[in-house]
């Protein structure tokens, strides 16, 4: 069974200052894992995918985040925060390969302060 | 990238009665379909999954008879909420996969507010 772990329900940053968003992930079988935002009210964009190629994975808004199979880990940063990248960040996991379902962490909410 | 449109964004309906959401797929086929619900600071749960021409797989706990799925067609799943109670209130999402770029692609709607008063 996959199973998604974020600590931190809430991050709060500085403007400019470097942003951290940690899963941890458990996986009977080789996962793909993704990181997906959300707007208030709003769905949810991906911001990038892991799926078993290059470990460091480079999405969308100056994200990346780095598979660690050793931790067991896909953190999620970004070198400096926008304002506008306050929001919720889900990360999920699904068997690698499969047509699965994503199964998501509880997401963590990020604050930018200027 | 590819787009799923879910209608209404958001509904407000008295306990009682029924309420339908659509989840489109724009520019793609969609064989499969997944229903979210999610509640209020919380992650999102798996509902039920939906599969073009075949009746949905949902998960231990969700009613079946409460949450009608139907997906007749390969760009359309509908979600039906019937009867629906003031604990029915919550937020649905949608998602879908592209079957043309094989299982890693699954894409949402925007979500549908349901306020049942």
């Amino acid at each position: 069974a996959q199973s998604v772990t974020q600590l931190g329900s809430h991050v709060s940053v500085s403007e400019g200052a470097l942003v951290l968003l940690r899963c941890n992930y458990s996986s009977s079988v080789p996962p793909y894992l993704f990181w997906y935002v959300q707007y208030p009210n709003q769905g949810l964009q991906l911001l990038l995918k892991y799926t078993s190629a290059a470990t460091l994975v480079k999405g969308i808004n100056g994200f990346e985040a780095e598979f660690k199979k050793s931790e067991t880990s896909f953190h999620l940063t970004k070198p400096s925060a926008h304002m506008s990248d306050a929001a919720e960040y889900f990360c999920a996991v699904t068997p690698g390969g499969s047509q699965g379902n994503l199964i998501f962490g509880k997401g963590t909410k990020l604050s930018v302060k200027p | 990238g590819a787009v799923v449109s879910q209608h209404p964004s958001w509904v407000i309906c008295k306990s009682g009665t029924s309420v339908k959401i659509e989840c489109r797929s724009l520019d793609f086929q969609a064989t499969t379909m997944f229903w979210y619900r999610q509640f209020p600071k919380q992650s999102l749960m798996l509902m039920a999954t939906s599969n073009e021409g075949s009746k949905a797989t949902y998960e231990q706990g969700v009613e079946k008879d409460k949450f009608l799925i139907n997906h007749a067609s390969l760009t359309l799943s509908t979600l039906t909420v019937t009867s629906a109670h003031p604990e029915d209130s919550s937020f649905y999402i949608c998602s879908a996969r592209d079957r043309s770029r094989g299982s890693t692609e699954a894409f949402f709607g925007q979500g549908t507010r349901l306020t049942v008063v």
